[in-house]
């Protein structure tokens, strides 16, 4: 059974405090994607990443940096956490060329206080 | 104008009723149009895609793409309460490796 999980279902941080998002997945996927979703806002593309040690802007990156060491694990890091970013973070993946499927990661509800 | 609309709901409908869940979208270069199903406090799945126009089914599901209307529907018949998810429709222009464009959600209930 194919599987993108991630470090933490939910996450409780106090503003001003770095945050990493740990996503890994088992399919030897080449893609990985960070997204935020939010009420009313749907998904948001925050990052992604195409290779190891390559990443690119999504939509939202303000805030937010990342980092692809190995294939498999990509993180998401919030230098300093703020409260405008509680939100549920998504981690996906997919192979190359075959972004119409994409494979979700359970999520990660990260309060910010 | 948006590049996806799609109406939030909730829709409610009895069991057994058919679903019908639509969404627009501005852009005409989009070829591969996709729907998502999301089980509450879960990531999205990949429930359906199609390529171009037409239709197609998977047992009880049936996309439906109208490039000249630019909207997509995905029917659900005899719908059943563990159907009950958030759907949302998706979208990539030609190139399959571009950035995919998400619709905000529509939240299904089915009422037993």
């Amino acid at each position: 059974d194919v599987k993108v999980t991630q470090s933490s279902r939910y996450l409780v941080k106090r503003t001003g405090e770095k945050v990493f998002l740990e996503c890994v997945q088992d399919m030897d996927h080449e893609n990985m994607f960070w997204y935020r979703q939010d009420p009313g806002l749907g998904l948001r593309l925050i990052y992604f990443s195409y290779d190891v040690k390559m990443k690119e802007k999504g939509d939202i990156p303000e805030g937010y940096s990342v980092s692809r060491e190995k294939k498999e694990r990509f993180s998401l890091i919030l230098e300093s956490a703020s409260t405008n970013q509680t939100s549920m973070y998504l981690c996906a993946s997919t192979k190359r060329g075959e972004y119409n499927e994409q494979f979700f990661g359970p999520g990660t509800r990260l309060t910010v206080l | 104008q948006k590049e996806v609309e799609q109406d939030p709901g909730p829709l409610s409908v009895p069991e057994g009723a058919i679903v019908s869940l639509n969404c627009t979208y501005s852009n005409s270069a989009f070829q591969y149009f996709m729907w998502y199903r999301q089980y509450s406090r879960k990531g999205p799945e990949l429930l359906m895609y199609t390529y171009s126009s037409g239709n197609k089914e998977d047992g009880r599901f049936t996309a439906q793409v109208d490039k000249s209307s630019k909207y997509i529907s995905l029917f659900i018949r005899d719908s059943q309460p563990s159907d009950s998810a958030t759907y949302l429709c998706a979208m990539i222009r030609m190139n399959r490796d571009d950035k995919i464009i998400f619709g905000k959600g529509t939240r299904l209930h089915i009422l037993p």
